[in-house]
């Protein structure tokens, strides 16, 4: 199974900063054959289903505000939120599919300083 | 637009089955590429993957759970089971499916919809 870690397990950042969430999977996700990373960002807010937010490690999802971008490649990865705003209070996961299982992280919460 | 549904029971006892239905609409899991899932997120916990089936009838599970799942698809009915045999407390959770599909010709196994979750508890 891949394992996913993520770093660090909460955040506090002032509105209008930047925050940066990690997530480091025990194996490369990189498909060599299409050189895509399967790597998925989800956000969940409180009492809500989780969100899809960022596929194939830095494709935005339809609708999701253009502050929130994916970078990263292999077994490395982060999320960048590039000017936080109020309604971006939420626990945020990345997601593994290229092999089954297909594990997700522990989860960052992201809180405002 | 795509929707989805988990229903079950709210209270189960220890050493039950638990079943849970996914009811969707917006798609078809007869349609190349589309698979379903299901998802689950124990109070205060992260998510866990549990299992999956896909248009093809393929089907994952979680290697830790397996022996203990089963997932299978209604087509006609729009609707995908999850049942988990031998429940036990540590398997209270909210259980959420949902839908993922095949983007630009490669296969996306994340979930782009979901359905807001059922919770479950297990106790005598």
């Amino acid at each position: 199974d891949i394992v996913m870690t993520q770093s660090p397990d909460s955040l506090a950042v002032s509105l209008g900063e930047r925050a940066t969430i990690n997530c480091k999977s025990s194996q490369s996700v990189l498909y060599s054959s299409n050189n895509k990373n399967y790597l998925a960002w989800y956000q969940q807010r409180p009492g809500q289903p989780p969100k899809l937010l960022i596929y194939w490690a830095s494709t935005r999802e339809s609708g999701v505000p253009d502050r929130f971008s994916g970078s990263g490649s292999g077994t490395d990865f982060t999320l960048t939120i590039s000017s936080l705003q109020a309604e971006d209070v939420a626990l945020y996961y990345c997601q593994q599919y290229y092999s089954s299982p297909f594990n997700f992280g522990q989860g960052t919460k992201l809180e405002i300083k | 637009q795509i929707s989805l549904k988990e229903s079950g029971p709210t209270l189960v006892k220890p050493t039950q089955t638990l079943t849970l239905t996914c009811t969707f609409s917006g798609f078809s899991l007869s349609t190349s590429g589309v698979g379903v899932g299901w998802i689950r997120q124990p109070p205060g916990k992260a998510l866990e993957w549990l299992a999956l089936i896909y248009w093809d009838d393929d089907k994952r599970y979680s290697p830790s759970l397996k022996s203990r799942l089963t997932i299978t698809k209604d087509t006609s009915k729009n609707q995908v089971v999850l049942t988990m045999t031998n429940v036990d407390p540590v398997d209270t959770a909210t259980y959420y499916c949902a839908h993922q599909q095949r983007r630009d010709g490669y296969n996306l196994d994340a979930y782009d919809m979901w359905g807001q979750g059922t919770m479950v508890t297990v106790s005598s």
